[in-house]
């Protein structure tokens, strides 16, 4: 079984802060991790996953994650916060590409 | 990039009707593609995996006979809800994997918001 477990349902920082979304997951064979973003009545946009490769990964608009077997997490970062990342942000677990499962999500919030 | 279409992206309907949503893959063939319904707030929740030219694959507590999938082509799979009631009111969200240029990548689709009255 995979479970994914996203510390925070919500999280506010200032513009041009550091972001951090956590992630940690539970997997019984190597996982598969993948965040993606939600804006409001849409669907999700791929930011970046890790399919066992380099454990640093590097995604779209800035954000990057790195797999840590170690503590089993997956926390997501970006550098500088820019007002167009508030947005739904979820955390996935998957073996392979397959059934996917997603954590709660982390509502973040860009203060001006 | 690959992109995935729904269809209708609103719908409301009274209770005991059925409705039916479309997916399409627009530049790509997809032979699985999957179902997921979303609450208010909360998480993507995998309905059932759905596969060209065979039956869909349910998760546990999904009524199959409720939710109607159909994957009749590589790039069309429709959701139907049968016998509509006002707690299936949900978004509903689509994705199609995409195998090509060596990679492997669930592309998702902008999501149904289903209202049943």
């Amino acid at each position: 079984a995979q479970s994914v477990t996203q510390l925070g349902s919500h999280v506010s920082v200032s513009e041009g802060a550091l972001v951090l979304l956590r992630c940690n997951y539970s997997s019984s064979v190597p996982p598969y991790l993948f965040w993606y973003v939600q804006y409001p009545n849409q669907g999700l946009q791929l930011l970046l996953k890790y399919t066992s490769a380099a454990t640093l990964v590097k995604g779209i608009n800035g954000f990057e994650a790195e797999f840590k077997k170690s503590e089993t997490s997956f926390h997501l970062t970006k550098p500088s916060a820019h007002m167009s990342d508030a947005a739904e942000y979820f955390c996935a677990v998957g073996n392979g590409n397959e059934k996917l499962t997603f954590g709660t999500g982390t509502r973040l919030t860009i203060i001006p | 990039g690959a992109v995935v279409s729904q269809h209708p992206s609103r719908v409301i309907c009274k209770s005991g009707t059925s409705v039916k949503i479309e997916c399409r893959s627009l530049d790509f063939q997809a032979t699985t593609m999957f179902w997921y319904r979303q609450f208010p707030k909360q998480s993507l929740m995998l309905m059932a995996t759905s596969n060209e030219g065979s039956k869909a694959t349910y998760e546990q507590g999904v009524e199959k006979d409720k939710f109607l999938i159909n994957h009749a082509s590589l790039t069309l799979s429709t959701l139907t809800v049968t016998s509509a009631h006002p707690e299936d009111s949900s978004f509903y969200i689509c994705s199609a994997r995409y195998y090509g240029s060596g990679t492997d990548t669930q592309y998702f689709g902008p999501g149904t918001r289903l209202t049943v009255l």
